[in-house]
Formats: structure tokens, C-alpha cells, sequence
């Protein structure tokens, strides 16, 4: 059964790079039917999609988060990442990596991981 | 401010019906972009629960069940458990934005 499992520091210093990786297991990530995204969710708030990747490296990021925003796929490690540039307080939120099935399931986010909370803080 | 706009909480007895609206628009829902819908249990991950509006992952009972009327979606609870306390959330494709948008979540209280 795939399961995803987000990695990455727990605490981000203001202006600097917030980096997670999503390790992929149970399946391969180079499928076509699939493709591999971020959401965040802020404290006590609803969830924010980031962006989805596809193993080619084709890369689709949320406007408002674009000019800030870095995603990559390793297929050899079976694993993606996030970057986020200047971190600010409002980056604050529990990042999850998710699935995005666009040949059983109409594009949802089928397969979620389990979460990795990041604070932007000094 | 949440591009599509769903109660900020809703409330049901036990074996009562409820029903969770997602308010969309023209560039999202209206243009007939697939709805899906998403229960998140205190404390875990979102669970996919409808997908393309109305249908079913395996494992998920028929008390579920979604619906699209114009520029709005729908997800309807049968048979209310305590166990579907929850936040839900709905999600669809916004044109105008290029990008995948959620609803600002549900709170769902089983009295």
C-alpha cells in the first residue's frame, strides 16, 4: 500500500528557506497516472494548496505563492520536495504531501502523509 | 477569504441527515470542474471521502453522498454517527486562478 512521508526541520528561522522532502514508499513515483503535491494547513485554519509536481519535473505552483516557491522530483530516491524562500510567521502550518490521482479518482488528492508541522520563528 | 465558500459550522443529532454547501463561481464549480470533498478527523490528515462530485472511494459508506447544482456542491451525511465529527472541506479547480483552491472548511458537531 503507498504510503508518503514528510521530512524536514520542525523550526525555520524568519527570511530563511523552508525545505521539506515527501519520501514516496509502496509504489513509484514515475507513474503518469499520478501526480505529487503540497498543501498546508496554518493552525486552527483551512488548507492552502501549494503545488503539484510530475515526475517528468512539470511543475504547477499556487499564484499567490509562486515567486516563492520551488518544487523537484528525485525518481531514484522516489521522492519530491518543497522549497519556500523567505519564511515568514504566516508560513507557520502543518505541510502535507499528498497524491493526486488523475486516472482513478478525477484528480483529488487521494493519498495524503501524515503531516510535519514547520514554525517560522527566531 | 476562501475562494469557495462553505458554513462555518453545521450540527445534527444522531441518525439525523445534514448537508454541507460549497459556494463556488463561474470559473470554478459553474464551469463544470469536478468537486471533491475531504473529512478530517481531530488531529489527522484530510481523507478523501467524495471525489467528481458524487462518488466513493472504496471504504467509504453510502451515508456520504455528493451533489452540483449550478455554481454550488453539496455533500449530504445520512444516519449522523459520532464518529463523523469532523471539519470537511471541499476542493475544485479554479480557472481564473490557475490552481486548485479548498473550501474554508466545516465543522461538523454530532449533539
Amino acid at each position: 500500500q503507498l504510503q508518503l512521508q514528510e521530512s524536514g526541520p520542525g523550526l525555520v528561522k524568519p527570511s530563511e528557506t523552508l525545505s521539506l522532502t515527501c519520501t514516496v514508499s509502496g509504489g513509484a513515483i514515475s507513474s503518469s497516472r499520478y501526480y505529487w503535491g503540497w498543501v498546508r494547513q496554518p493552525p486552527g485554519k483551512g488548507l492552502e494548496w501549494i503545488g503539484t509536481i510530475f515526475y517528468s519535473g512539470s511543475t504547477y505552483y499556487n499564484p499567490s505563492l509562486q515567486s516563492r516557491v520551488t518544487m523537484s522530483v528525485d525518481t531514484d530516491k522516489n521522492q519530491f520536495s518543497l522549497k519556500l524562500t523567505s519564511a515568514a510567521a504566516a508560513d507557520t502550518a502543518v505541510y502535507y504531501c499528498a497524491r493526486r490521482n488523475n486516472w482513478d479518482y478525477a484528480d483529488a488528492f487521494d493519498i495524503w502523509g501524515q503531516g510535519t508541522m514547520v514554525t517560522v520563528s527566531s | 477569504q476562501s475562494v469557495l465558500t462553505q458554513p462555518p459550522s453545521v450540527s445534527g443529532a444522531p441518525g439525523q441527515r445534514v448537508s454541507i454547501s460549497c459556494t463556488g463561481s463561474s470559473s470554478n464549480i459553474g464551469t463544470g470542474y469536478d468537486v471533491h470533498w475531504y473529512q478530517q478527523l481531530p488531529g489527522t490528515a484530510p481523507k478523501l471521502l467524495i471525489y467528481g462530485i458524487n462518488k466513493r472511494p472504496s471504504g467509504v459508506p453510502d451515508r456520504f453522498s455528493g451533489s452540483r447544482s449550478g455554481t454550488s456542491a453539496s455533500l449530504a451525511i445520512t444516519g449522523l454517527q459520532a464518529d463523523d465529527e469532523a471539519d470537511y472541506y471541499c476542493q475544485s479547480y479554479d480557472s481564473s486562478l490557475s490552481g486548485w483552491v479548498f473550501g474554508g472548511g466545516t465543522k461538523l458537531t454530532v449533539l
